[in-house]
């Protein structure tokens, strides 16, 4: 059984662009959620995604966008990138989130230069 | 709003020590609560899954206990290998999204 695919694995954008990445969840799991690691703050929570709805929205400009596919695969969007993007974003696939486990993807390194 | 804090937030031992990593969560309305292990520059790795209404998970090396009503979990890790060393996170859901601790970055020492 396939786990959570991310990519690109590795990014680096100027200040100013943009960027999507993608999510594959594991076959069968409607929901995603993503997460913003960095070293000062941890993992921070951007947003859920279930049956191609957004449930929930974390404390993130409105830069930060995302979306969900019939297929439930989903894509984030960081518009105008900033230094402080620079993370390591990270999906999560779940069967129904905060109820069931969770499996995360291996990530997309974004650096902002 | 609910916080998790994980403590130490680094620990060294020597391989085949028995150690214990500490997580607690300030809101005890939680559905449950998960450990992860974390590489360098990698995604997070589920360890143990607790329900709201277990005591505590076995896998292997590892045994995960909760006591909800205390807001407190533990990851006891036997006999460790230098292969364990990671940093470590647990997350807790409820009303929100999952939230993380900090992690506990673990050194096994040969």
């Amino acid at each position: 059984k396939a786990g959570v695919t991310q990519t690109p694995r590795y990014l680096i954008k100027t200040r100013g662009q943009q960027v999507t990445l993608s999510c594959s969840p594991i076959s069968g799991h409607r929901s995603v959620s993503w997460y913003q690691q960095t070293p000062g703050q941890g993992l921070q929570f951007l947003f859920e995604y279930f049956s191609e709805t957004q449930r929930n929205k974390g404390n993130f400009p409105g830069r930060f966008s995302g979306r969900q596919f019939s297929n439930s695969r989903s894509e984030m969007n960081v518009s105008t990138l900033e230094l402080g993007d620079s993370a390591l974003y990270l999906c999560a696939s779940s069967l129904e989130s905060g109820r069931t486990e969770a499996f995360f993807g291996q990530g997309t390194r974004l650096t902002v230069v | 709003k609910q916080e998790v804090t994980q403590i130490p937030a680094a620990l060294s031992v020597p391989e085949g020590e028995n150690l214990v990593l500490n997580c607690s969560f300030t809101d005890s309305a939680i559905y449950n609560l998960q450990w992860f292990r974390q590489d360098p520059g990698k995604g997070l790795t589920s360890l143990l899954l607790i329900q709201s209404s277990q005591r505590e998970q076995t896998s292997g090396r590892l045994n995960a206990s909760l006591d909800k009503s205390s807001g407190r979990s533990t990851l006891y890790i036997a006999a460790s290998q230098p292969g364990d060393s990671a940093t470590y996170l647990c997350a807790v859901s409820g009303n929100t999204p999952l939230v993380f601790g900090k992690g506990t970055r673990l050194s096994v020492i040969a």
